[in-house]
């Protein structure tokens, strides 16, 4: 089965700059994740999908960040301003329901601010 | 608090020797565990869970309670096991992952 997709791979902006990325998750994973790993740290949940509703957003800035999955299927997340602390990798995970599936990653977005 | 600590953010061994990468956790209720690997250029998979029980590419990790630990380990390290390598607590009714911040297995030949 194919993977997690994410675009784009990596991506520049300045400071204050806006950047959205999308994630495409493994066709029927009703489990949607995003997560923020800083360089040097492990992977930080920022929001968490079932289907189309939020289960858990309490590590999103939501003053400058914001997440959607409209259909249920793929997601956007924006960061808009963004600061030089949002310099990361962006990595979004699918899973299946059942307690006991486990996460699927993709490759994840390099994001670098100036 | 919820917290998985992982000690070492290095670890560098030659082939054959064997491999302990240590990860401690806080967790107030029942926990789940589990060990995910990051080979070079390749996506965060995982490694193994501790329900489970299994041995994966020869790697074991046995969950003590009373420690609060949940060390990997393999007998002989082979050059192929360098990667990164992160412990991660599962938490809560949603299935959320908490991770380490990793260590970086480096196996010399």
């Amino acid at each position: 089965e194919a993977g997690v997709a994410q675009s784009p791979r990596y991506k520049i902006i300045e400071k204050r700059q806006s950047v959205a990325f999308w994630c495409n998750p493994i066709s029927g994973h009703a489990t949607l994740y995003w997560y923020q790993q800083i360089l040097g740290q492990g992977p930080k949940l920022l929001i968490q999908f079932q289907n189309n509703g939020v289960v858990d957003d309490s590590q999103l800035p939501k003053d400058r960040f914001s997440a959607e999955r409209l259909k249920g299927v793929d997601s956007t997340l924006k960061i808009q301003p963004a600061k030089l602390e949002d310099s990361a990798v962006y990595l979004c995970a699918s899973r299946p329901v059942g307690r006991e599936e486990t996460q699927y990653f993709g490759p994840g977005t390099r994001l670098l601010v100036l | 608090a919820q917290r998985v600590t992982q000690p070492e953010k290095l670890l560098s061994v030659f082939k054959g020797a064997p491999v302990e990468l240590k990860c401690n956790y806080s967790y107030s209720g029942s926990p789940e565990l589990f060990w995910y690997v990051q080979y070079s250029r390749q996506r965060l998979q995982l490694l193994l869970r501790h329900i489970s029980r299994e041995s994966i590419k020869g790697f074991t990790a046995d969950l003590n309670k009373g420690e609060t630990s949940f060390h990997l380990k393999k007998p002989f390290a082979q050059e192929e096991d360098s990667a990164m390598y992160y412990c991660a607590l599962r938490s809560g009714g949603y299935n959320k992952l908490i991770f380490g911040a990793g260590t970086r297995l480096a196996v010399h030949p």
